[in-house]
């Protein structure tokens, strides 16, 4: 089974801090993306990643940047926390297909910005 | 891309079949129906796929008529554990995929 870890479950930081958060998956997908989730807001996406190096922008990118320097790898970065970036996280991955049917997703990262 | 509508809440009793239905008017030729399910402080996890007619695998049935213009996840015999948020989505090949605010089922005893 597809394996997409997020290396925190939960994370507090501060205002103004820089924040990685830090994906990897174990089968060698193409996709990698990161969405936030929100009470009465559903997921949205922030970055998207359809190879090595490359990146493109979501809905929501303002805030945010990526980086994707190994494939099984996709960080997401908040270079100056607010509290309104204060959130759910989640990364997923997924394969090349034509009919695009399975997102698989991390347990997620419940960020808290003070 | 093709919205979605679906309902904000359903309730259920265990034991009941539940059927949750998708409306995506603007539809495209290229576009699969997929429905995922997310768990309370879980990512969401995908359920099924299908493009028209009727699709089933161990977890659940979709419906979907010939006009494709909406679609019907059914879930037989639901359980407690079944409580969660169903999401349907349009998605075509290579496109990234959009969530909406999903349907939150709740299933009691």
């Amino acid at each position: 089974d597809v394996k997409v870890t997020q290396s925190s479950r939960y994370l507090v930081k501060r205002t103004g801090e820089k924040v990685f958060l830090e994906c990897v998956q174990d089968m060698d997908h193409e996709n990698m993306f990161w969405y936030r989730q929100d009470p009465g807001l559903g997921l949205r996406l922030i970055y998207f990643s359809y190879d090595v190096k490359m990146k493109e922008k979501g809905d929501i990118p303002e805030g945010y940047s990526v980086s994707r320097e190994k494939k099984e790898r996709f960080s997401l970065i908040l270079e100056s926390a607010s509290t309104n970036q204060t959130s759910m996280y989640l990364c997923a991955s997924s394969q090349d297909s034509p009919t695009n049917e399975k997102l698989f997703f991390g347990s997620g990262t419940q960020l808290s910005v003070l | 891309l093709a919205k979605t509508t679906q309902p904000i809440s359903m309730d259920s009793y265990e034991g009941q079949e539940v059927n949750i239905t998708c409306s995506h008017n603007n539809i495209a030729t290229n576009d699969y129906i997929t429905w995922y399910q997310q768990f309370p402080s879980q990512g969401p996890r995908f359920i099924i796929q299908g493009y028209k007619t009727k699709v089933t695998n161990e977890v659940a049935s979709l419906f979907i008529p010939a006009d494709r213009k909406s679609s019907t996840l059914s879930l037989p015999r639901v359980s407690l554990s079944d409580t969660a948020v169903y999401y349907c989505l349009v998605v075509s090949g290579y496109s990234t995929l959009t969530f909406g605010k999903g349907t939150m089922l709740l299933v009691s005893p």
